[in-house]
């Protein structure tokens, strides 16, 4: 079946500091979608941004992320990070069927300190 | 605005009693889900409805089912819960004119005792 892996589970970072969040995926569709799910503590889960054609990179609030399906991956970056990005993130698939099945990673809690 | 709206915030139960989750949402979307979030193992998909009367078990469907009599409301349901099943539940509903966006409600807290 469809599967999303994250591979770091915590991650504590330095305001002013690059932020990588890793995100690889297994699937046997050959158009997968990918997403980046942002959730703030005490609020809903909310979409970050969404995967463009494979190669290009979409951006939203100072975060980017590029779908390679050579590598099946779809991380996420920003080049500075902030206090206010602390949340949890998750990175999910959708293979575009009828189902509409959103698979989720893990998810990574970052942290983000002064 | 778009909003999903789940109902009870936060519940205590004891093993073997019976749980009921509302949730509605205003945008007449078709499909809605139930997930669940225990740390580590990020949101986990219960079940999938695509409209009234038509839904399917997503991964972890074992101890619950759900019920949709109308397009706005999904429930979901345990019949004597049990300790493993103390989580946030989350439901959402998909919106298709987006890319197939998700929008959360807040979340339910669990805490079977």
């Amino acid at each position: 079946g469809d599967s999303v892996t994250q591979t770091e589970g915590l991650v504590t970072l330095t305001e002013g500091l690059p932020v990588m969040l890793n995100c690889t995926y297994q699937t046997i569709y050959s158009n997968p979608f990918l997403f980046w799910y942002v959730h703030y503590l005490n609020e809903s889960p909310r979409l970050l941004l969404k995967s463009s054609t494979d190669n290009k990179r979409t951006e939203h609030q100072g975060f980017h992320a590029t779908l390679h399906k050579s590598s099946s991956s779809f991380h996420l970056q920003k080049s500075s990070a902030q206090l206010s990005d602390s949340a949890l993130y998750y990175c999910a698939l959708n293979t575009g069927g009828l189902s509409g099945k959103l698979t989720f990673g893990e998810g990574t809690q970052v942290t983000v300190i002064s | 605005d778009m909003k999903v709206t789940q109902m009870p915030r936060y519940l205590i139960k004891r093993m073997g009693e019976n749980v009921l989750l509302e949730c509605g949402q205003d945008m007449s979307h078709e499909t809605m889900y139930w997930y669940r979030q225990d740390p580590g193992l990020g949101l986990q998909l219960i079940y999938i409805s695509y409209d009234v009367d038509s839904n399917s078990e997503g991964d972890i469907p074992k101890g619950y089912r759900v019920s949709r009599k109308k397009r706005e409301h999904f429930s979901l349901i345990l019949d004597s819960a049990k300790t493993n099943q103390t989580s946030v539940y989350f439901c959402a509903s998909r919106d298709i004119n987006s890319g197939n966006t998700l929008y959360f409600g807040e979340g339910s807290r669990l805490i079977v005792v």
